[in-house]
């Protein structure tokens, strides 16, 4: 599976865009992109992912470049309940046997008033 | 309705001792894993089952032993406890059979265990 790299930590107004950024450029052909975050003292939770394109849900936006070495974690409007970790994953779809994430250090977000 | 719950929420218990955590899901899927999250906040899977099948096993101590009595439920047992056990546990599922979504992955609120 691919190596991310994630800034340690990152600040965010409140009501502003959080634009977080990772790094995977061994990532393969058929290899996700999934971003989770955990919440302090709370299970991780699934965000968003792709592969080639980019996607939106109600949480977040995940831009990821053409080359696809690098992608974006966009929340349009950061509030005080998203300050938390966020990870950066790249797994193998078909192939992946089970569904192993492998979790980095993360970027700690901390959205401030 | 919980998702992914465990028991217990909190377990503190002697070195020596043995003891379970249970897990259990209601989200229909087919896959369901523990993972470890240890005091410098490093998450790592330890198991994964599928079906009931064991599909994962990290470099984990054989005193654990993960069992899976059906789809819905994935309880881990440890033998003789000792201090670096000490972590919070989260137990996770999924839906295999989807490959694009292999990785959508829903987690439990973890259990704390301290091992004195």
């Amino acid at each position: 599976d691919a190596k991310t790299t994630q800034p340690t930590s990152m600040d965010c107004a409140e009501g502003r865009a959080a634009n977080l950024p990772c790094n995977h450029s061994t990532i393969s052909g058929n290899e996700y992109v999934y971003w989770y975050r955990q919440i302090h003292s709370q299970g991780p939770q699934y965000i968003i992912h792709g592969l080639k394109n980019n996607e939106t849900n109600e949480m977040a936006s995940l831009i990821i470049t053409e080359d696809r070495k690098s992608s974006t974690l966009i929340l349009p409007h950061a509030t005080l309940r998203d300050t938390a970790v966020y990870y950066c994953i790249v797994i193998l779809g078909f192939y992946n046997q089970g569904g192993k994430l492998i979790f980095g250090q993360g970027t700690e977000l901390s959205v401030k008033p | 309705d919980t998702a992914v719950s465990q028991t217990p929420k909190y377990l503190v218990t002697q070195m020596g001792n043995d003891k379970s955590i249970k897990c259990e899901q209601n989200l229909g899927h087919d896959t369901m894993y523990w993972y470890k999250q240890d005091s410098k906040k490093f998450l790592k899977i330890m198991f994964s089952y599928n079906n009931k099948e064991l599909i994962i096993n990290e470099t984990v101590p054989n005193r654990f032993s993960p069992k899976s009595p059906d789809k819905a439920h994935l309880n881990l047992h440890i033998n003789s406890l000792e201090l670096g056990d000490s972590a919070v546990y989260f137990c996770a599922s999924s839906h295999r059979g989807d490959w694009a979504r292999r990785g959508e992955q829903y987690f439990g609120p973890g259990t704390r265990l301290t091992v004195t």
